[in-house]
C-alpha cells in the first residue's frame, strides 16, 4: 500500500517558470511533511519541510501549500533556473522519524 | 562539518554473499535511519537505530540487519545477497526523535 503518492512523474518548464509538484497521503498520524532535492548519483538533500498546523511555508524561492482536510500538500518553485533541474520527492513522518517517500518528480527546466 | 558520510561509494557482489555498508552521522546527531532507492523510485525505509537499538523496521526480510555503536555510527549488514538487491543504500541521520533528516550520498550497491 503505498502511503504517498506524487505526481507528475515529470515535469518539463521553461526557465523563470513555477513548477508545482503534488503530493497526496493516507495516513492521518504523518505530522512532518519534507520535501527533497536528488540530483543524479546523490543522495537526497532536505530542501524545505511544514508541519500541518501551517497551511503554508515559503524558504527563498520554494513555497510549500498544505491542505490538511485533503490530506494533500505541494510544492512550488518560484523563478526557476536550470540548476533546478533534479528528481524531487516529497515525504511523510510521524515524529517517530520513519519516513515514507514519494516516487518522484524528474524536473527539467530549459534554459 | 563533514555531514553524513557513507562507504563504501560503490560495491559489486555475486548473488549469494553477504555485504556490510557503513554510515557515519552528521555531527551532534544521534539516530541513523537505512533506505534502499532502486532507480527511479523513492527511498523506501528499512529500519532506524537509537542508542544502539533498532527502534524501528520497515519491510524489508531479517537478511538485512543493521547495528548502530556508542560513537553513534552504524552498519547496515545484508545476507544472502539477491539481484533484486541491487539499490542505493542511503543512511540519514538526525538528532534524537528530531524528523529532519540529512542524508548522506549513498552506497551503489550492484549484485551479480
Amino acid at each position: 500500500q503505498q502511503q504517498v503518492k506524487q505526481s507528475p512523474q515529470s515535469l518539463i518548464v521553461q526557465k523563470g517558470g513555477i513548477p508545482i509538484i503534488n503530493c497526496a497521503y493516507e495516513n492521518t498520524a504523518f505530522d512532518y511533511f519534507p520535501w527533497y532535492q536528488q540530483f543524479p548519483g546523490k543522495g537526497p538533500a532536505l530542501l524545505i519541510a511544514i508541519r500541518p498546523d501551517v497551511s503554508e511555508k515559503k524558504e527563498g524561492r520554494f513555497t510549500i501549500s498544505f491542505n490538511k482536510s485533503a490530506k494533500q500538500f505541494s510544492l512550488h518553485i518560484m523563478d526557476s533556473q536550470p540548476g533546478d533541474s533534479a528528481t524531487y520527492f516529497c515525504a511523510a513522518s510521524t515524529n517517530a522519524g520513519k519516513s515514507t517517500f514519494g516516487d518522484g518528480t524528474t524536473l527539467t527546466v530549459k534554459p | 562539518d563533514a555531514g553524513v558520510t557513507q562507504s563504501p561509494t560503490h560495491l559489486i557482489k555475486t548473488r549469494g554473499q553477504q555485504v556490510t555498508l557503513r554510515c557515519s552521522p552528521k555531527s551532534g546527531h544521534d539516530t541513523v535511519s537505512w533506505y534502499q532507492q532502486a532507480l527511479g523510485q523513492g527511498p523506501q525505509f528499512i529500519f532506524q537505530y537509537y542508542e544502539e537499538e533498532e527502534r524501528q523496521r520497515g519491510n524489508f526480510p531479517d537478511r538485512f540487519s543493521g547495528h548502530q555503536f556508542p560513537n553513534y555510527s552504524s552498519e547496515l549488514n545484508v545476507n544472502a545477497l539477491l539481484l533484486g538487491d541491487s539499490a542505493l543504500y542511503l543512511c540519514a541521520s538526525s538528532a534524537g526523535t528530531g524528523t529532519e533528516a540529512f542524508f548522506g550520498q549513498g552506497t551503489r550497491l550492484t549484485v551479480v
